[in-house]
């Protein structure tokens, strides 16, 4: 059954704590990507991978950090330096094609909450 | 920087008719523009994509149109049921990001009522 898990669905912090949400995909696909979700703004990309032990800033990296050690797993870290950590976390992989990016498949998303 | 712009924000329909939703993007040089689906609390779901050589996609009731001319693309539900009753985001992936992310716009929330 192969697909993108995220963990945990809920997960609750004090404020001032890292945490680290949790993303493992078996769909042997070469990218992966973190993506924030708030109300009424849609996806924005905080950090991307396309090959293992490589990845990029995407729009909103700032008081994050991502690590890809494994080729099926890209862990995020939001750190104390994020000022507004709240929100629902998205996690998604693609196997990029000859024609550019394909398709992207995400996963069931964390949502955190910052106390 | 890049943007995608979606309208309308909220959409209601009533069961049978058909929805339309609508997306612009700012590099015209954007060559891939996906329509997710998103249910309460889950992850989003690809529906349709469509690339910039090809200016229509059909798929059963759902369609997509590109205009690259005017940098909009379209989503066209018709027959529509309850269960199209969701989020749904268009993207697109712009060259200026070497086409190896996505643009999301703000979403729509459409709603068929019975």
């Amino acid at each position: 059954d192969g697909g993108i898990t995220q963990s945990p669905k809920y997960l609750f912090r004090k404020e001032g704590q890292n945490v680290t949400l949790s993303c493992e995909q078996n769909l042997n696909h070469d990218a992966m990507y973190w993506y924030r979700q708030d109300p009424g703004q849609g996806l924005r990309l905080i950090y991307y991978s396309q090959i293992v032990n490589d990845f990029q800033k995407g729009d909103i990296a700032e008081g994050y950090s991502v690590s890809r050690e494994k080729k099926e797993s890209f862990p995020l870290t939001v750190t104390s330096a994020q000022k507004n950590p709240t929100a629902f976390y998205l996690c998604a992989s693609s196997l990029p094609g000859l024609a550019g990016l394909g398709e992207q498949f995400f996963g069931p998303g964390t949502r955190l909450t910052v106390l | 920087g890049e943007n995608v712009e979606q309208h309308p924000s909220t959409l209601s329909v009533q069961e049978g008719d058909s929805a339309v939703i609508k997306c612009t993007y700012s590099d015209s040089a954007s060559n891939y523009f996906p329509w997710y689906k998103q249910e309460l609390g889950k992850g989003p779901q690809l529906i349709i994509d469509i690339r910039s050589n090809v200016g229509e996609k059909k798929d059963q009731r759902i369609a997509v149109t590109l205009n690259k001319t005017a940098k909009h693309f379209s989503l066209h539900i018709t027959e529509t049921q309850p269960e199209d009753s969701a989020v749904y985001f268009c993207a697109a992936s712009p060259k200026s990001g070497g086409y190896n992310k996505l643009i999301f716009g703000a979403g729509t929330r459409l709603a068929v009522h019975p």
